[in-house]
């Protein structure tokens, strides 16, 4: 069973479109969380939710909306994408709030690619 | 803000020879987490330490608090240890403030 699950692996879109990601966990964690991966393999944190309330909104254009139905989904719709929009999408879960100090279990990553 | 750096951001090596890579972060923190990103893209959290030292086979993590340090080591590589390795730290130091990354040291063991 996979712990970590994300679907799309890939989506290809034009700009201008709108496209949802969607983030489920099965670990009956507390805290899930989106980065993106850019181009130079770069990680870097956009959102944490803790129990479907976002926590951390790390400077995040307001066309990335991150949604959280219950505490084991976090999906990711962003609008409007633009061509540097293009990355790996990554989701992650931890048991703790505490994140920086509770090992995270990532998802496969969902390439995006905006033409 | 913690600032992380990782060395080298590229080693090769053959296969069976000890591998080091290091970590240099700028804030105390509580923890620090070594991650294993595969050639296929998928990431895995290898390591969480706080002190000392902390093995998994034939990976070994140490970390330096009060050098602000950490190494990963890998005994007898293999290719299939070829992958990218990422050091992560609170942002804030201590244990706040969600992970920073390091850009990730690319390891490729020739058979």
């Amino acid at each position: 069973d996979t712990a970590v699950s994300q679907t799309p692996k890939y989506l290809v879109t034009q700009m201008g479109n709108d496209k949802s990601i969607k983030c489920e966990q099965n670990l009956g964690h507390d805290t899930m969380y989106w980065y993106k991966q850019d181009s130079k393999k770069f990680l870097k944190i956009m959102f944490s939710y803790n129990n479907k309330e976002l926590i951390i909104n790390e400077t995040v254009p307001n066309r990335f909306s991150p949604k959280s139905p219950d505490k084991a989904h976090l999906n990711l719709h962003i609008n409007s994408l633009e061509l540097g929009d293009s990355a790996v999408y990554f989701c992650a879960s931890s048991r703790l709030l505490a994140g920086a100090t509770d090992t995270q279990y990532f998802g496969p990553g969902t390439r995006l690619t905006v033409l | 803000k913690n600032e992380v750096e990782q060395s080298p951001q590229n080693l090769t090596a053959q296969e069976g020879e000890f591998i080091t890579i290091n970590c240099s972060y700028s804030v105390g923190i509580s923890a620090l987490h070594w991650l294993q990103q595969h050639p296929g893209g998928g990431i895995v959290s290898l390591f969480m330490l706080s002190s000392g030292k902390k093995k998994h086979g034939r990976l070994i993590a140490t970390i330096n608090i009060q050098e602000k340090h950490s190494s990963l080591h890998i005994t007898a590589s293999h290719p299939r240890d070829s992958a990218v390795y990422i050091c992560a730290v609170p942002t804030l130091g201590g244990s706040q403030g969600n992970l920073i990354f390091g850009k990730g040291t690319k390891l490729s063991v020739k058979p």
